[in-house]
């Protein structure tokens, strides 16, 4: 099983910056990486896969990147509304499996 | 709208069954794979189970194996999770997914809302 570690496990930024999340595989999973926004008492929201291309809808503040093994989500100028959990998952290979997600909170 | 929406959650003790629906709405539900994937209370999101757009086929996470049957109904744009022997660690929100329709690529664009399975005694 492919197991994805996600880096930090909170995040604390203030509106208006930048924040940068990690996501690394225990093995390459090629671009194979998709990244989910999840709020509080929410189903998780697709906002990046393959691993740079937004989803349908998604801001542009939002970016992806990486290959292999690591792979980095980047909100280039955080919203309010951004406050949330970030979810890395890798579609490689079976088992599908995601990371243990980072928490970003208002600093 | 492109919805789904889950059934079927509810309290049941160690070693029973359930049966989760998952009710497809907005698209063509025959043409899209079809997944579910897991939340404990407090936890991340885990994988559980897929299955291919004609139900001819399925794939299951080891924890699941044996004890989960995924199936669908195309004609009613369902999708279900039968749950038997059920174990307290079970316990989580059953959310369902839709894949991406490209083939290869499980990536969950469209998510339902949720139901909650507790497992306890």
């Amino acid at each position: 099983e492919i197991v994805m570690t996600q880096s930090p496990a909170t995040l604390s930024v203030s509106p208006g910056e930048r924040a940068t999340f990690s996501c690394r595989a225990s093995q390459s999973v090629g671009s194979n990486v998709a990244w989910y926004q999840q709020k509080l008492g929410q189903a998780p929201r697709l906002l990046i896969y393959g691993p740079s291309t937004r989803a349908a809808g998604i801001p542009a503040r939002f970016s992806g990147s990486g290959s292999g093994t690591d792979f980095t989500l980047t909100i280039s100028s955080l919203q309010s509304e951004d406050f949330a959990v970030y979810y890395c998952q890798q579609y490689n290979d079976w088992p599908l499996t995601f990371g243990g997600g980072t928490k970003v909170e208002i600093k | 709208e492109v919805q789904l929406v889950e059934s079927g959650g509810g309290l049941v003790q160690p070693g029973g069954s359930l049966r989760l629906s998952c009710v497809a709405s907005g698209f063509p539900f025959a043409a899209y794979r079809m997944h579910w994937v897991r939340q404990a209370p407090g936890k991340g999101l885990v994988w559980v189970s897929r299955v291919n757009t004609d139900d001819n086929g399925a794939t299951y996470a080891d924890s699941v194996r044996g004890r989960f049957t995924v199936s669908r109904d195309n004609a009613k744009n369902t999708v279900f999770l039968q749950m038997k022997t059920l174990r307290v660690e079970d316990t989580a929100v059953y959310y369902c997914a839709r894949a991406v329709p490209w083939s290869g690529e499980e990536v969950f664009d469209i998510w339902g809302h949720g139901t909650m399975v507790t497992v306890s005694s």
